[in-house]
């Protein structure tokens, strides 16, 4: 069965750190991959997504994410966080051969201190 | 609409009874899907509308569980007889194609007391 691991289920920065959350998944025919965020008290909204090509694929807000398929690697990174991207963050995969459901890790919640 | 419409956001009932759920896709968006979200964890895959049939059910936890689309656009999730175990955000996503990024709704917290 498809599974995601995120490393890290807390995470606090201070601001102009850099961020990198990890994200694994166990599926090894072809996927899509997504991350996600969740601003406190917002609805879950897409953050970037992979299909095929560029393993390197930029997001909103700065963000970008690396598709490591030797590893099953999906890692989010931001070179210089803000207090305003404290939020909850999700990784998730389909599996292309899966069926339809896109499978979420636990998530990270990371917290920017001003 | 501009989103996914979810309705109530809120919904306490009493273990036993039965509940609905609503949701509202972006117009347009055949691709449907319903997750389960519970304290501390990542969205749960419940079920995928493709147009108004439901094309993989493989994650309604039992037969408590049924979700229709009867026209394509506006879903219904039902919950019978109801258990404490069943709390938790119900949320509702839309999208233009399948396997793609999807758009979330608000969600439904149900509470059974």
């Amino acid at each position: 069965a498809q599974s995601v691991s995120q490393h890290n289920h807390h995470v606090i920065l201070s601001e102009a750190a850099s961020l990198e959350l990890g994200c694994n998944y166990s599926y090894g025919g072809t996927v899509n991959l997504f991350w996600y965020v969740q601003y406190p008290g917002q609805h879950l909204q897409l953050l970037l997504k992979y299909f095929s090509g560029d393993p390197l694929v930029k997001g909103i807000k700065g963000f970008e994410a690396e598709f490591i398929k030797s590893k099953f690697s999906f890692n989010l990174r931001k070179p210089s966080v803000q207090w305003s991207d404290t939020a909850e963050y999700f990784c998730a995969v389909n599996a292309l051969t899966g069926g339809f459901k896109t499978i979420f890790g636990a998530g990270t919640r990371l917290f920017v201190k001003a | 609409g501009a989103g996914v419409s979810q309705t109530p956001s809120n919904k306490v009932t009493e273990k036993g009874k039965y509940v609905e759920l609503r949701c509202d896709p972006i117009s347009g968006h055949t691709a449907l899907y319903w997750y389960r979200q519970s304290l501390g964890q990542g969205p749960e895959f419940l079920i995928y509308f493709q147009g108004t049939g439901a094309a993989d059910d493989s994650g309604l936890p039992n037969d408590r569980f049924f979700a229709v689309r009867p026209e394509g656009s506006v879903s219904t999730l039902k919950i019978q007889r109801t258990e404490r175990g069943d709390s938790a955000v119900y949320l509702c996503a839309s999208s233009a194609a399948d396997r793609g990024g999807y758009t979330f709704g608000s969600g439904t917290r149900l509470t059974v007391v």
